[in-house]
């Protein structure tokens, strides 16, 4: 069984630029994670997806920020226009419950840099 | 609110010797915890989990306890190879917040030979 797939693996983009992260989850997973590592800090809930629908998108910092998942299966979250403080790591992450008892399972990430 | 604590890093130690790393946690509820590890270049990866009180999970020779009295979920192992050298996350999850997870900083582990 494929895992949860995210690319590109690093990005480095110039402050004002446009980056689109894209996940691809385990199939069958209907939902959908992203979380968000700024260096040195927690890894952050951003949002959540059950199929195409956004179940909670609260940790989501702010309107630079958008998340797509057409069709109930990849996701992309794009940041427009990114700034500095956009940098660190995006992860994806699926899992066929809701429940965080159980764990989920998460890709390799998205080192996203902005200069 | 709820929130995970772990031991700052980096920990720095010899092949074979024994390894803590503290995490302590706060929750408005009963909590799952759980230790993720992530390796150079990889992904986060689920290394053991708890879901109840006194529950010990375990992996890859890797053990933590569930220590309700203490609210903590420290990580142990007793002989430590190079190849454990990663970043380990301790995080916590609450049924009634669905499916969001709490972690901690993370603590950076290199071992040495």
């Amino acid at each position: 069984e494929a895992g949860v797939t995210q690319f590109p693996s690093h990005s480095v983009i110039e402050k004002g630029q446009t980056v689109t992260l894209r996940c691809d989850p385990i199939s069958g997973h209907d939902n959908l994670y992203w979380y968000r590592r700024v260096m040195g800090k927690e890894i952050k809930f951003l949002l959540h997806f059950v199929k195409e629908s956004k179940q909670d998108e609260s940790g989501m910092p702010n309107n630079r920020f958008l998340a797509e998942r057409t069709g109930g299966t990849y996701s992309t979250l794009k940041v427009q226009p990114a700034e500095l403080e956009d940098s660190g790591v995006y992860f994806c992450a699926s899992s066929q419950g809701q429940q965080a008892t159980y764990g989920y399972t998460f890709g390799s990430g998205t080192r996203l840099t902005v200069v | 609110g709820n929130s995970v604590t772990q031991m700052e890093g980096p920990v720095t130690l010899s092949e074979e010797a024994f390894l803590t790393i503290n995490c302590t946690y706060t929750a408005t509820g009963y909590p799952s915890l759980f230790w993720y590890v992530q390796y150079p270049g990889e992904g986060l990866q689920l290394l053991l989990k708890a879901t109840k009180a006194d529950d010990k999970g375990s992996n890859k020779g890797f053990e933590a306890t569930y220590r309700k009295e203490t609210t903590s979920f420290h990580l142990e192992k007793g002989s430590v190879q190079v190849s454990d050298s990663a970043v380990y996350f301790c995080a916590l999850g609450l049924s009634n917040s669905g499916y969001a997870l709490n972690f901690g900083k993370g603590t950076s582990l290199l071992v040495t030979p």
